[in-house]
């Protein structure tokens, strides 16, 4: 089993839309949680945290269910602009300054 | 504004060739490392240093070296390329003990073994 593992997509979503997706980790000493960005041919970028208590970002929403062991992302609104890669990254403290990665997520946006 | 910069953008190798790539970060980051991405594989760690001459096996180490005589840079070393190692890969690099944990990456070298 993969330590995080996320559903590739694509999923196609029209302008407006609001499109969710998850992200499963197998470590339950799994400390901290982020989604990163990428964009065709570029590098990942850090897009948010994912605090225990759900936090968000302006259109964005990151939730954490320990419990199950799954964080998940929320988009509102969709923008053409927010169609890209988002990758699950987990840390876990005892691997160092080590994070591990999900295969990402594929986000179309359709107008 | 933080940058992390690799040697080159695209490069093609013969296979038996040794092959260096370099990375560079202008943050005064202590942890750096080296990343391969394949479709469907995602992100995978192949070796990673947390301090000057320091360095740790990622999750694919075989194949691979690194080096890193000073903290601006960290470079990976193709002892002898194969076709496998055709990938794209990236370096990135964080500052020690940050909270938000926020790796910076480098635009990515695409290097094709033939």
């Amino acid at each position: 089993r993969k330590e995080v593992e996320q559903d590739p997509g694509p999923f196609n979503v029209p302008e407006g839309a609001t499109v969710a997706f998850n992200c499963t980790y197998s470590n339950s000493a799994s400390q901290s949680f982020f989604w990163y960005r990428q964009d065709c041919r570029k590098e990942p970028k850090l897009l948010m945290s994912v605090y225990s208590s759900g936090n968000e970002d302006g259109r964005f929403t990151a939730q954490l269910n320990r419990a199950s062991q799954y964080i998940s992302l929320l988009i509102r609104d969709s923008k053409l602009s927010d169609s890209a890669t988002y990758l699950c990254v987990v840390h876990l403290k005892a691997a160092g300054n080590k994070l591990t990665f999900g295969g990402g997520t594929r986000v179309l946006v359709k107008p | 504004d933080v940058k992390v910069t690799q040697s080159s953008r695209y490069l093609v190798k013969r296979t038996g060739e040794k092959v260096f790539l370099e990375c560079v970060q202008d943050m005064d980051h202590e942890n750096m490392f080296w990343y391969r991405q394949d479709p469907g594989l995602g992100l995978r760690l192949i070796y990673f240093s947390y301090d000057v001459k320091m360095k740790e096996k990622g999750d694919i180490p075989e194949g691979y070296s690194v080096s890193r005589e000073k903290k601006e840079r960290f470079s990976l070393i193709l002892e002898s390329a194969s076709t496998n190692q055709t990938s794209m890969y990236l370096c990135a690099s964080i500052s020690g003990g940050g909270p938000s944990y926020e790796q910076y990456f480098g635009p990515g070298t695409r290097l094709t073994v033939t």
